[in-house]
Formats: C-alpha cells, structure tokens, sequence
C-alpha cells in the first residue's frame, strides 16, 4: 500500500520569508500524481499544485513550487514571500493514475505565518 | 458555480441514532468519495464510487453505507452512531479529465455524544 509522511507536525515562518514543507512517500508504481492541499480556519481543501510523476520538471504556481525528487520519493513544497493568508493546514497527498476516487493523505503541517 | 455541496455543516448526534451526510455534486464528475479526517490522522477514505450505480469500500468503511443511485449525489449513512464516528466528513468528487485532481466539499462536522 502506498503511503505518504509528513515528518514536520508544524512549522513557521517570518512574512514575506521562504518556508519548505517536506513530503515522501512509498509507491511502486509509475504512474502517479502527487498533491499539496491547503486547509484554512475554514476547514475548506484547496489545491494548491500538482505534480505529474512522469514529468521531469517540478511544478509552479505562482509563489508556490515544488521540489519533485523521484528516486528518493521526495515532493517538498516550497512557499516565497510568505504571506499571513498562507497559514493553514498544508497536506501532501499521492494518487495513482487511474484511481481518481482515491488519494491518499499525510497527516498534515501546520504553518504558521509571523508578521 | 456550487462545485461540491455538502449538508449539514454541524450535526451532534446521540450514540445509536441514525443519519445521513448529504453530498451532490454539478459538475458531472463521475467519481465520487467519502472520507473522514481525525487530529493527527490526515484524511482517510470511507468509500467511494466510479459511477452511478457502482460503489466500493475505502479504507476505513465499518459503520458507514452509501449508494449512488443519480451521478450528482452521493450520500453517507450511519447506521448507529458511535462515538468513534466523530469527525469531519469531506466528500470529494472527481473526472476522468481532471487528472486525479479530488475537488472538494466544505466537509461536516460530526460529535456522537
């Protein structure tokens, strides 16, 4: 079964500062998506990027990007210029290609956002 | 532009009761999933369904049915609430052409007192 494990339960960081969030996870398949979801106060899931496991290059968004290391089975999120909007719950989580009602989840860090 | 809708938001329940998390969906997704999320456990899939008609077991489904009878809705029923079953319940819906990207509901927030 494949898993995902967030090794940081919380992190912070100064505004307008840059913060890493580390994810890995166990699969033995090939085709695959992986995923950072972004929980507020509100309780709401948002997607916050998406990385393709077959392609090579590392997703971005905006002041969001990733740091996609398939050998090590490694998806860090990286957030510049920290803003205090960012502060949330931030989830990794894997999906098989294929199987678009399954993902399975991290437990999760809790960013905090320092002005 | 509703996305994903699910109802109530809060529901307290005594041990025993019976209810039902309403999910319905507009965007004619064919996938749709039930998960549950608990302090330190991220989120866990409950079941799921590949279409109208069609559903399977997640992770953790003791306690919990579901049935999909329209492609829009997808609701969860206890049975008999236990204590155990408190929780947020999110439900999430998925396409072919959406690229294993789950949108989801706001979630349910459940006690069994």
């Amino acid at each position: 079964a494949q898993t995902v494990t967030q090794s940081q339960p919380e992190m912070s960081v100064q505004e307008a500062e840059t913060v890493t969030l580390s994810c890995t996870y166990d699969t033995s398949e090939s085709d695959y998506y992986l995923f950072w979801y972004k929980q507020p106060p509100s309780r709401q899931m948002i997607l916050v990027i998406r990385q393709e496991a077959y392609k090579q290059q590392n997703a971005t968004e905006n002041r969001f990007s990733v740091n996609f290391q398939k050998a090590a089975k490694s998806f860090s999120l990286k957030i510049s210029d920290s803003q205090l909007g960012d502060a949330a719950m931030y989830f990794c989580a894997y999906g098989l290609g294929g199987s678009n009602y399954k993902l399975t989840f991290g437990k999760g860090t809790l960013l905090t956002v320092n002005p | 532009n509703a996305g994903v809708t699910q109802t109530p938001k809060f529901q307290v329940l005594k041990t025993g009761q019976s209810m039902t998390l309403q999910c319905a969906q507009d965007m004619n997704h064919e996938y749709m999933s039930w998960y549950r999320q608990d302090p330190g456990m991220g989120l866990r899939l409950i079941h799921y369904s590949v279409g109208a008609g069609i559903t399977d077991q997640g992770e953790v489904p003791n306690g919990y049915n579901v049935s999909r009878s329209t492609t829009e809705d997808f609701p969860l029923r206890l049975l008999s609430a236990a204590p155990s079953q408190t929780s947020v319940y999110f439900c999430a819906s998925s396409a072919t052409i959406a690229k294993n990207i789950q949108y989801f509901g706001a979630g349910t927030r459940l006690s069994v007192l």
